[in-house]
């Protein structure tokens, strides 16, 4: 069975600083969507940044971006100059290319200090 | 593009009464999910269509649940004898299938919140 683990339940940062949120996950396949969304406090989530499996090169939307490690099976999101915005939980999923459902993480709460 | 809008937002209901949740996915989106989501816990997966076609279940969905989407736009949830596990932040989520490689994204909507007393 695939599994998503999110091993940082609470991380906080300065505000314009740097963070990274850790995600793993074990599957057998190795064609697969990894993605990150984002759950602000009573607000809907939202997708942050995809990334395809059989893509080596690691995807970036403005200041978010991701180090994917195929091997190691692990799927970590950096964020730079974080902004007061940017606190919310955020959540790391998989799916299987041909599949429709996502496999979520617990999630990590990012809080943004002033 | 209005996004996905669910109703109720909350519903409190006592223990062995029925329920029934509203998903209206973004027009055209042909594919529909929902996901139940419980505290501090990542959503998980519950059922999909396809347009009206119900395509794949969860082991969650016990003979409780029961999902409709009969002229492939809106969706209904139904619980049925509601039990106090069944307290949770029912998600729901649509995405345009396209052909290739099935890179849709879902888009999820701001989710129905069940307490069950």
């Amino acid at each position: 069975a695939q599994t998503v683990t999110q091993s940082q339940p609470e991380m906080s940062v300065q505000e314009a600083e740097t963070v990274t949120l850790s995600c793993t996950y074990d599957t057998s396949e190795s064609d697969y969507y990894l993605f990150w969304y984002k759950q602000p406090p009573s607000r809907q989530m939202i997708l942050v940044i995809r990334q395809e499996a059989y893509k080596q090169q690691n995807a970036t939307e403005n200041r978010f971006s991701v180090n994917f490690q195929k091997a190691a099976k692990s799927f970590s999101l950096k964020i730079s100059d974080s902004q007061l915005g940017d606190a919310a939980m955020y959540f790391c999923a998989y799916r299987i290319q041909g599949a429709q459902k996502l496999v979520f993480g617990q999630g990590t709460r990012l809080t943004i200090n002033p | 593009d209005t996004g996905v809008s669910q109703d109720p937002r909350h519903k409190i209901t006592k223990r062995g009464q029925n329920v029934t949740f509203r998903c209206d996915p973004i027009s055209e989106h042909n594919r529909l999910y929902w996901y139940r989501q419980t505290l501090g816990q990542g959503p998980e997966f519950l059922t999909y269509f396809q347009n009206e076609a119900q395509l794949e279940k969860s082991r969650l969905l016990s003979d409780r649940f029961s999902a409709e989407r009969p002229k492939g736009s809106f969706s209904t949830l139904e619980i049925q004898r509601t039990e106090q596990g069944d307290s949770a932040m029912y998600l729901c989520a649509s995405s345009l299938a396209t052909s290739g490689r099935g890179t849709d994204t879902q888009y999820f909507g701001p989710g129905t919140r069940l307490t069950v007393l």
